[in-house]
């Protein structure tokens, strides 16, 4: 079983500051990440998929790959507490079908 | 904007029924998958399908859960004779083949079904 590594948090942070989401991948061939957002008691919401090395950048959100290093990372400028949720981290596995997924990081942005 | 819908929300079941969980994946998608998650653990893997066929599992699909696509639009997973251990939140989603190549492809979920089991 491939493994998404994230830290469980929680991280908190006020609002405009800058929250920054870890995660870690131990398959080395993996090629699609993922970053989705889970409110409690609902479903994964895609945020941003990465495929290169680099950074990404969507609005508030910028997501960074880094294959050598096996990590790839998520930054939500000016923070809101709508931002507040759990963040998932998944990768895709080698037969290119399933999704493997971290614990997730739970944020929380305090007003 | 289209999206995944499942039926029903939340559905309660003494153990050892058998259960059906209803999905509809997003119109022009053609891989569909479930997914569960348990209170408080990770979104876990279950099976892909595409083409009408299963195209990868997990351990946890065993011999007591099944898939089928009924007709155009639905997409069903069964639960042979429900467990304790069964109760979690059923996620199924839908993704398009855009590029020939389902793993670069976003998949979307559905906003799922809670299944208990008492």
């Amino acid at each position: 079983q491939k493994e998404v590594e994230q830290n469980s948090g929680p991280l908190s942070v006020p609002e405009g500051a800058i929250a920054s989401l870890n995660c870690t991948y131990s398959d080395r061939v993996s090629q699609s990440f993922f970053w989705y957002r889970q409110y409690s008691g609902k479903s994964p919401e895609l945020i941003m998929s990465i495929y290169s090395n680099g950074d990404k950048e969507d609005g508030r959100f910028t997501a960074q790959l880094n294959k050598a290093s096996q990590y790839v990372s998520l930054l939500i400028r000016d923070s809101q507490p709508s931002d507040s949720a759990t963040y998932l981290c998944a990768v895709y596995s080698n037969s290119g079908y399933a999704l493997n997924f971290g614990k997730g990081t739970s944020l929380l942005v305090t007003p | 904007e289209p999206e995944v819908t499942q039926t029903p929300s939340h559905q309660v079941t003494q153990m050892g029924q058998e259960v059906i969980l209803r999905c509809v994946p997003i119109s022009n998608h053609l891989y569909f998958y479930w997914y569960r998650q348990i209170l408080g653990q990770k979104v876990e893997f279950l099976v892909s399908f595409y083409n009408n066929e299963i195209s990868e599992k997990s351990e946890i699909f065993d011999d007591q859960f099944s898939v089928e696509r009924p007709d155009g639009s639905n997409f069903t997973l069964k639960i042979r004779s429900t467990k304790l251990e069964d109760s979690a939140m059923y996620f199924c989603a839908s993704s398009d083949p855009g590029q020939g190549q389902p793993s670069t492809d976003t998949q979307y979920f559905g906003p799922g079904t809670r299944l208990t089991v008492l």
